[in-house]
């Protein structure tokens, strides 16, 4: 079946450094997504990419996905600490299938 | 203000007991799902429903049952037949297509005692 990797699964930044969580599929993706879910808490949507190459940002988050559509990745610019929680992504092969989520990459911003 | 709200928030359960949890959504959405979270294993799928009177397994079903008789409701039973239920749950809903995101609420920790 469909497989999901992120990497790292973990990083530990001081504020203000920039902060890349890379996600890879075994399969070509018709879309992926991003979540982010603070500590207790559960996970929020955050965006969708559908184009090959496409690249969205969100203030200091920016989001691409590769031209193959197997890989994706989030970079956050000067990292806060209220960018503190674990972000997946999250893809589909088709319109109507199910997500099949990344295991996480668990952010930790020090002050 | 429309949402998917889970119930309850913490459960606890004895060995050899069935337990089920709540899901229910305001949005108006057609396909609801469960997942399980696990530490360091992200979300995995348990059960899926694109319609009423309809669901599919997903990828870990066994030890579950789930039922949708009405749109707003997709509870998830506990059997005992699951071997390690102890675990964060997870219910969220989506229109159908791929188009939208997930709405999540905002979880079930079930410990088994």
């Amino acid at each position: 079946g469909q497989q999901v990797m992120q990497i790292p699964q973990y990083q530990h930044v001081q504020e203000g450094e920039d902060f890349t969580t890379y996600c890879n599929s075994s399969t070509t993706l018709s879309n992926i997504q991003w979540y982010k879910q603070r500590p207790g808490g559960h996970p929020v949507f955050l965006i969708q990419l559908v184009k090959s190459g496409e690249v969205k940002k969100q203030k200091r988050l920016t989001f691409q996905f590769g031209e193959a559509k197997k890989n994706s990745s989030l970079h956050i610019t000067a990292t806060q600490t209220t960018d503190v929680g674990t972000y997946f992504c999250a893809g589909s092969n088709s319109g109507y299938s199910t997500l099949t989520f990344g295991k996480g990459t668990m952010l930790l911003v020090s002050p | 203000d429309g949402g998917i709200t889970q119930s309850p928030k913490y459960l606890f359960r004895k060995e050899g007991q069935n337990v089920t949890l709540s899901c229910e959504q305001n949005l108006n959405h057609d396909a609801m799902y469960w997942y399980r979270q696990d530490p360091g294993q992200g979300l995995r799928l348990i059960y899926y429903s694109q319609i009423v009177n309809d669901f599919q397994k997903g990828d870990i079903a066994e030890g579950y049952s789930v039922s949708r008789e009405k749109k707003e409701s997709f509870p998830l039973t506990v059997t005992s037949a699951q071997k390690n239920p102890t675990a964060f749950y997870l219910c969220a809903s989506s229109k159908q297509g791929r188009d939208y995101g997930y709405t999540f609420g905002s979880g079930t920790r079930l410990t088994v005692v």
